[in-house]
């Protein structure tokens, strides 16, 4: 099983570029998230998903969009890179509100 | 569930020291409570998932409690080893599917 992958795993960009990052797993799982990693704080929580046509905002949305066509994908897209959303992006899936989170193995970006 | 609190921020030990550290959260709306091993460059892996007031769960030298009445959960790890250095993420959840980190505890352990 490949679990949870995600494309493409670096990535630099020009401010004001857009792009978007790939998630796919082939769990099944029903919930979907997209986290960043922030010096010294840890995980954020930017956009998740509980299944197939559902997305709701987590702790930090602006910036970003998301959507869930199916139950396997996942994408994040950027719309106009700045420089504050350098930051390596973890995808996440789990299969119920009470499962353990299987996550990618990132995606570094910089937008300079 | 949001103001995760975790402490230590960062912690030093020796080897063979035995460690602790502390996740506080709001009890209300409670539903499952996560621990997390994080190691440099790598993705975070789970350690435990735990949904029940005194739940105690184990893995091998590592393990936690939880108290879903006063919002706290403990992670211990005993005898600690080199390997052990990591960070330790906890997120509480309430049943709609919103898992939030805390900033976690930098654990170091010197040989």
């Amino acid at each position: 099983n490949a679990g949870v992958t995600q494309t493409p795993k670096f990535r630099i960009l020009k401010i004001g570029q857009s792009m978007t990052l790939q998630c796919t797993q082939d769990m099944n799982h029903n919930y979907m998230y997209w986290y960043r990693q922030d010096p010294g704080m840890g995980l954020k929580l930017i956009y998740y998903s509980v299944g197939a046509g559902i997305t709701d905002k987590g702790e930090v949305p602006n910036g970003y969009n998301v959507s869930r066509s199916t139950t396997e994908d996942f994408p994040l897209r950027l719309e106009l890179a700045a420089p504050s959303q350098t930051s390596v992006y973890f995808c996440a899936s789990r299969l119920s509100a009470s499962g353990e989170l299987f996550f990618g193995e990132g995606s570094r970006l910089t937008v300079l | 569930i949001l103001n995760v609190e975790q402490s230590p921020q960062s912690l030093h030990v020796q080897e063979g020291d035995s460690t602790n550290f502390t996740c506080s959260f709001p009890s209300s709306n409670f539903y499952a409570l996560h621990w997390y091993r994080w190691e440099t460059a790598k993705s975070p892996e789970a350690l435990f998932v735990m949904t029940l007031n005194g739940d105690e769960k184990k893995k091998g030298r590592i393990s936690a409690t939880l108290n879903t009445k006063e919002g706290y959960s403990y992670l211990y790890i005993k005898g600690s080893q080199p390997e052990d250095s990591a960070t330790y993420l906890c997120a509480p959840s309430g049943n709609t599917g919103k898992l939030i980190f805390g900033q976690g505890t930098t654990l170091q352990v010197k040989p």
